[in-house]
């Protein structure tokens, strides 16, 4: 069984930069992976922030970059805003199914 | 402009079967490229891929869920079902549908969710 691993919680000051990872149990997160990214605020339905690895969903900010750093998918927020409080969920395509992470509690303070 | 609706029951019992119907509009199942799946929530966790069908009739399941799922879709009627058979409490969960282009394997627009509770 696949595991798809995030980190549980992460904390970044005002207009700092933090990077989020979304790695495998067993090997390298590649781009066959199609890794993407969905921002959760509670009560709310997923927002695609990133898909195929790296491009940025429409209407979202520059801020957010998709990209794979060593052998795991990145989600990386530069000049983090108050509004970036959320959750983060990564999920990866292996194949023939989708392994969604456990999800990135993200604090902004 | 995409949207996705998700219908159903909101309370069932256990090992009863739920039924739920992802309605959209914006686009047709039956162009090549397009698919819809279902992912669910239980309340204070992780989101968790159910199923998934192709505009082609390809389906795919979660490989822990297989045995319980059956996703089919009706394109006459921009609709997509998703049946899971011997609900238990642990499958209490808010339902999400999701349109997801073949091309990049994700899941781009999203329904706004429907809460499914088991309990007798």
């Amino acid at each position: 069984q696949t595991v798809v691993t995030q980190e549980p919680s992460f904390s970044v000051s005002p207009g700092g930069t933090v990077t989020l990872t979304c790695g495998l149990s067993s090997g390298s997160v590649s781009t066959s992976n199609y890794a993407s990214w969905y921002q959760q605020t509670p009560g709310q339905a997923p927002r695609t922030l990133i898909y195929s690895t790296n491009t940025r969903s429409s209407g979202v900010p520059h801020r957010f970059s998709g990209s794979i750093l060593g052998h795991k998918a990145a989600l990386t927020i530069t000049g983090a805003q108050a509004d970036d409080e959320s959750d983060y969920y990564c999920v990866l395509y292996m194949g023939s199914d989708w392994v969604f992470g456990g999800g990135t509690k993200l604090t902004v303070l | 402009q995409i949207t996705l609706k998700e219908s159903g029951p909101t309370l069932v019992k256990p090992t009863q079967t739920l039924t739920l119907t992802c309605t959209f509009s914006g686009f047709s199942l039956s162009t090549s490229g397009v698919a819809v799946g279902w992912i669910r929530q239980p309340p204070g966790k992780a989101l968790e891929w159910l199923a998934l069908i192709y505009w082609d009739d390809d389906k795919r399941y979660s490989p822990s869920l297989k045995s319980r799922l059956t996703i089919t879709k009706d394109t006459s009627k921009n609709q997509v079902v998703l049946t899971m058979t011997n609900m238990d409490p642990v499958d209490t969960a808010t339902y999400y549908c999701a349109h997801s282009p073949y091309y990049d394997r994700s899941f781009d627009i999203w329904g706004q969710g429907t809460v499914v509770t088991v309990s007798s």
